[in-house]
């Protein structure tokens, strides 16, 4: 069974700086990986889409990279804003329209 | 191009009720899955249909249902809503096709908020 991991759970930092959010996945047999940002009581909005065959994505300040082997995808945002504020969740799938969900990492942006 | 739309977006009902939320998915899109999502549980995958017919389903019981029309608008339906229903009900749309087991990502609608009192 798949399981997807976001860790830190929460993540605060002044504004201008860089940061890197993580994903790590326990099987590695995935079709595409789709990074999320949801605003309280909000739904979810895409921010980028991997494909298998790819190794990163890029989306004006943001960068997502996919490692299959290792099981792992960051998502890389420049230049912070207090705006980027919101819970990201990345989301995986093996096939078969199955697709699992991490738990999300809660960033705040200090201005 | 249109997006997913979700209605209501917010909803108030009784114990004991049912009640009934609508999404409507990308036009071309034939894949809708919905979720619930409560801040205690996260996101939970409820079902997805596909050319009208349930491909997939979470672990929720009976009293969840759905179903996709031809125009592959989809509703759900929680019959004999329970507090613990009180919840963001998310629906996304997905530009699967029938025989390929590829999923192409989601694009998400705006919820429908459901408070069970």
């Amino acid at each position: 069974k798949q399981e997807v991991t976001q860790i830190p759970a929460a993540l605060s930092v002044p504004e201008g700086e860089n940061l890197v959010l993580n994903c790590s996945f326990t099987d590695s047999a995935i079709y595409n990986l789709q990074w999320f940002r949801q605003d309280p009581g909000k739904g979810l909005t895409s921010l980028l889409l991997i494909q298998s065959s790819q190794r990163e994505q890029t989306s004006g300040r943001l960068n997502a990279s996919l490692d299959k082997s290792s099981g792992r995808s960051t998502l890389y945002i420049a230049a912070s804003q207090p705006g980027d504020s919101a819970t990201y969740l990345c989301a995986v799938s093996g096939g078969y329209q199955k697709v699992t969900f991490g738990t999300g990492t809660k960033l705040q942006v200090i201005p | 191009k249109a997006g997913v739309t979700q209605t209501p977006r917010y909803l108030i009902k009784t114990r004991g009720q049912q009640v009934t939320l609508s999404c409507s998915p990308i036009s071309g899109h034939r894949s809708v899955s919905w979720y619930q999502q409560t801040p205690g549980q996260g996101l939970q995958f409820l079902f997805e249909y596909f050319s009208e017919t349930q491909r997939n389903k979470g672990n929720f019981p009976g009293r969840f249902s759905g179903r996709q029309f031809s125009n592959s608008r989809s509703e759900m339906n929680v019959s004999t809503l329970e507090l613990g229903d009180s919840a963001l009900y998310l629906c996304a749309s997905s530009p699967a096709t029938g025989g390929i087991t590829v999923w192409y990502g989601y694009t998400f609608g705006s919820g429908t908020r459901l408070t069970v009192v």
